[in-house]
């Protein structure tokens, strides 16, 4: 039973570039969220998915979409990255509200 | 708009010492109480949590909470920690009706020494 499991593990872009994170769990979650933590601030929401196809934003969305075309992944996409945006990376996958989630390893990105 | 404060950044500690990490939280609702700990390159792991019930919360690993309504804590305490321990530990809040978004603690790094 891999969990959530978050490629790539780690990524350095150049400003202006684009990429994309998966997220994909085995666990027939039907909520599933992307964080992104930045020392001292703790974890901060930056879209969220209730069920398949739904989306919506979190805290700070700015600069990031997200799409959820099967329920089992969730990805994080940025058109045009920014050094403000370099940071650690989290999925996490719920089955319900306030059951706890479980975490991806989380995505090391740093835009140069 | 619902916060969460972790009263301390970094707790040091002795090996067998007892040990209190504290979370505060602003809510004007009901509201759902969360720890997690990361190991060091780990993603998050989850502890305990308070949903209703006993205000006092057993979690994995020896740790317990106690939700103080009066007060808005949720401070985590374990009788005895291990070197094992070390990590950084995290305060999440959830009110009811919010899709299980959790709002976190700014996180509070436990070091353990021999």
């Amino acid at each position: 039973n891999a969990g959530v499991t978050q490629t790539p593990k780690f990524r350095v872009l150049k400003t202006g570039q684009s990429m994309t994170l998966l997220c994909a769990q085995d666990m027939n979650h039907e909520y599933m969220y992307w964080y992104r933590q930045d020392p001292g601030m703790g974890l901060r929401l930056i879209h969220y998915s209730v069920g398949e196809g739904t989306t919506a934003k979190g805290e700070v969305p700015d600069g990031y979409n997200v799409s959820r075309l099967k329920k089992q992944n969730f990805l994080l996409g940025l058109e045009s990255a920014a050094p403000s945006q370099t940071s650690v990376y989290f999925c996490a996958s719920s089955p319900q509200e306030n059951y706890g989630y479980t975490f991806g390893s989380g995505t090391r990105l740093t835009v140069v | 708009a619902q916060s969460v404060t972790q009263l301390d950044s970094q707790v040091p500690v002795f090996e067998e010492a007892p040990v209190e990490l504290r979370c505060n939280y602003s809510s004007s609702v009901s509201v759902y109480l969360f720890w997690y700990v990361q190991y060091p390159n780990q993603g998050l792991q989850l502890l305990l949590k308070y949903l209703s019930g006993s205000t006092l919360v057993k979690g994995i690993n020896g740790f317990e909470a106690e939700f103080n309504k009066s007060q808005t804590s949720f401070h985590l305490r374990k009788p005895s920690v291990h070197i094992s321990d070390t990590a950084e530990y995290f305060c999440a809040v959830n009110r009811g009706t919010s899709y299980g978004k959790l709002t976190f603690g700014q996180g509070t790094i436990l070091t353990v020494h021999p």
